[in-house]
């Protein structure tokens, strides 16, 4: 079974960092490609960042790009989310997101499995 | 970037009848190298997070019940819960994944009437 946690949320000032974990557990986390997709309170999802199952490519939305990384670590089944330079309008809940991954070897950019979610409040 | 425009954004309907959520985007979502629409639909509950129901515009996802159905190719796209039931009281989203950034659709609320 599925199971990703996602931690790492809280009250940070405007312009300063944060880095968000997603453990994940219950399949094999090195043979995914994993997204984080972020929801403002009361509003959409949207995309934010997405990275192939080694690490090898990284892809991110124009609204995070050159501020936010994405990173995963196999040997502990993490996927992580530096977040920087942080502005009010990436107050949102985070969740961590599984790629269908079946999509002739590559990504197949939408998400079978999701976290709960963790919330960042951008806030001075 | 692919706009995802859903309709109605709100919908309340009797227990028991059809339900049907359309979804429409800026450019087409097919591929014709594979005839494949990139597109997919969500159901999130409240204080949840979302569900993967329908992928490749009418694969259902495993353990969806039956009354969930896609369809649609190009750039219209349509949901359809043909017995509504309570538990199915939800938020639900089309995403295209054929071009980055993958966008979603604004969320359609689902009632009943």
């Amino acid at each position: 079974q599925v199971h990703l946690v996602e931690s790492g949320g809280g009250v940070v000032q405007p312009g300063r960092s944060l880095r968000l974990s997603c453990a994940a557990s219950g399949f094999s986390f090195g043979t995914y490609g994993m997204h984080w997709v972020r929801q403002a309170p009361g509003q959409g999802l949207e995309w934010v960042a997405a990275i192939w199952f080694d690490g090898s490519d990284k892809y991110y939305s124009d609204s995070v790009r050159g501020r936010f990384t994405i990173s995963r670590d196999t040997s502990k089944n993490m996927l992580y989310l530096q977040m920087s330079s942080l502005r009010a309008e990436d107050t949102a809940v985070y969740f961590c997101a599984r790629d269908r991954g079946d999509c002739t070897g590559t990504m197949c950019y939408f998400f079978d499995s999701w976290g709960q979610g963790t919330l960042v409040t951008v806030s001075s | 970037d692919i706009v995802m425009t859903q309709s109605p954004d709100s919908l309340a309907v009797s227990l028991g009848a059809r339900a049907t959520i359309n979804c429409r985007s800026s450019q087409s979502v097919l591929y014709t190298s594979n005839y494949r629409n990139y597109f997919a639909w969500y159901q999130q509950k409240p204080g949840q997070p979302p569900k993967l129901l329908i992928y490749w515009a009418s694969t259902r996802e495993s353990g969806v019940p039956d009354r969930f159905s896609g369809s649609g190719s190009g750039t219209d796209f349509t949901l359809t819960i043909s017995s509504l039931q309570a538990e199915d009281v939800a938020i639900y989203y089309c995403q295209q994944y054929h071009s980055p950034p993958y966008t979603f659709g604004q969320g359609t609320k689902l009632e009943i009437k």
